[in-house]
């Protein structure tokens, strides 16, 4: 069974300042790995993906996030922080392989607060 | 590509009438989900098809909701009868894959009141 922690459920920064979001995840077979970002009332929107392939993925509105095996973790950075920024992100995990059922399983989320 | 499509947007209604949330998936993709999001507990998977057979529908909270795929175009989540703890919001997703790799693309969501 998969599972994913976000550590943190609100972080607050300052416009121009590294954003890092959080997200550890637990599975018995290897991951596909999603960021999603959620502006209010509005749907979910894929942010980026890892499906075994480089391990630094890059993704829309300037995001990224590296797949780290040994800490089991997918943390999600920006270098500088812009007010549109301001959401709710979410992590989720789901297996590859023949544990795959094509189920995500998402985190709690966590919401950034970008300050002027 | 219009993405999926969801309606109502908004629904508001009484205490044990029936509910029923639409979803129109992207034309092509063969899995569907239904989420519901609270503050309380987050996005949880209701039930989600692949082929419009239902494949896992352990998150639907009671028999008093039920979803059907009848094609691979349009896809019913019905609550009968509803109550107040019904309230959330219900996205839709969908995805090309059965195996999750592209991961989904989700409506804009229904916002459910039950007063």
């Amino acid at each position: 069974a998969q599972s994913v922690t976000q550590l943190g459920s609100h972080v607050s920064v300052s416009e121009g300042a590294l954003v890092l979001l959080r997200c550890n995840y637990s599975s018995s077979v290897p991951p596909y790995l999603f960021w999603y970002v959620q502006y209010p009332n509005q749907g979910l929107q894929l942010l980026l993906k890892y499906t075994s392939a480089a391990t630094l993925v890059k993704g829309i509105n300037g995001f990224e996030a590296e797949f780290k095996k040994s800490e089991t973790s997918f943390h999600l950075t920006k270098p500088s922080a812009h007010m549109s920024d301001a959401a709710e992100y979410f992590c989720a995990v789901t297996a590859h392989g023949s544990g795959n059922t094509g189920k995500l399983i998402f985190g709690q989320g966590t919401t950034l607060q970008v300050k002027p | 590509d219009a993405g999926v499509i969801q309606s109502p947007r908004h629904e508001v209604t009484e205490m044990g009438q029936e509910v029923t949330l639409r979803c129109k998936p992207i034309s092509g993709h063969n899995s569907l989900f239904w989420y519901r999001q609270t503050m309380m507990r987050g996005l949880e998977l209701l039930i989600y098809f692949n082929n419009n057979v239902p494949i896992d529908d352990s998150g639907m909270p009671e028999d008093r909701f039920s979803a059907k795929m009848p094609n691979a175009s349009f896809s019913t989540l019905k609550i009968q009868p509803s109550e107040p703890r019904d309230s959330a919001v219900y996205f839709c997703a969908s995805s090309p894959s059965k195996n999750g790799d592209y991961g989904y693309t989700f409506g804009s969501g229904t916002r459910l009141t039950v007063v």
